[in-house]
């Protein structure tokens, strides 16, 4: 069964605690993205990676930290320096091969602070 | 700096009514735009994709329009259905391969 997978789905967050956020994709893809998403908005990049142990801050990095050490695996680590962290985590793949900018999302996971 | 813009940002409508949702973004340079849905606390489908070089694409009740150089796309929902509630995203591809989302149209389609 193809896709993509996050977990947990919902994660509640102390002040001070850095995070871990799992994204893990069985669909080959070489690229993978996380965004976050607020209320009433759009999605906002955080991180992506083309290629194994290579990745690239988006718009909205400060605060975040991720690592690509397995083609299958992105994980989010949300430190205690994200100010406000409290959102709607995605993650989502797209094949070097397809059409551009065409990406599949897991299902997200929900980050709450305390 | 590309901006996409979706309005309105909720609509509410009588099941059976076809209805058009609107997705304006500030530069013309794109790759391809995308219209998703996402259900409450679910991830994003994928509904279509236009390349710039096409003006619309179907699937089923849905159909994507894009004219690039009014910076404009529609997507048009012909008899809605209750099960159509949900929020509706439109992205642009940037020539990077970036996408750039707008803030979203939260339909309703009443019984």
């Amino acid at each position: 069964d193809g896709g993509i997978t996050q977990s947990p789905k919902y994660l509640f967050r102390k002040e001070g605690q850095n995070v871990t956020l799992s994204c893990e994709q069985n669909l080959n893809h070489d690229a993978m993205y996380w965004y976050r998403q607020d209320p009433g908005q759009g999605l906002r990049l955080i991180y992506y990676s083309q290629i194994v142990n290579d990745f690239q801050k988006g718009d909205i990095a400060e605060g975040y930290s991720v690592s690509r050490e397995k083609k299958e695996s992105f994980p989010l680590t949300v430190t205690s320096a994200q100010k406000n962290p409290t959102a709607f985590y995605l993650c989502a793949s797209s094949p070097s091969e397809g059409r551009m900018g065409e990406q599949f999302f897991g299902p997200g996971t929900r980050l709450t602070v305390l | 700096k590309q901006e996409v813009t979706q309005i309105p940002a909720a609509l509410s409508v009588p099941e059976g009514e076809n209805l058009v949702l609107n997705c304006s973004f500030t530069d013309s340079a794109i790759y391809n735009l995308q219209w998703f849905r996402q259900d409450p606390g679910k991830g994003l489908t994928s509904l279509l994709l236009i390349q710039s070089s096409q003006r619309e694409q179907t699937s089923g009740r849905l159909n994507a329009s894009l004219d690039k150089s009014s910076g404009r796309s529609t997507l048009y929902i012909a008899a809605s259905q209750p099960g159509d509630s949900a929020t509706y995203l439109c992205a642009v591809t940037s020539n990077t391969g970036k996408l750039i989302f707008g803030q979203g149209t939260t339909l309703q389609v009443k019984p």
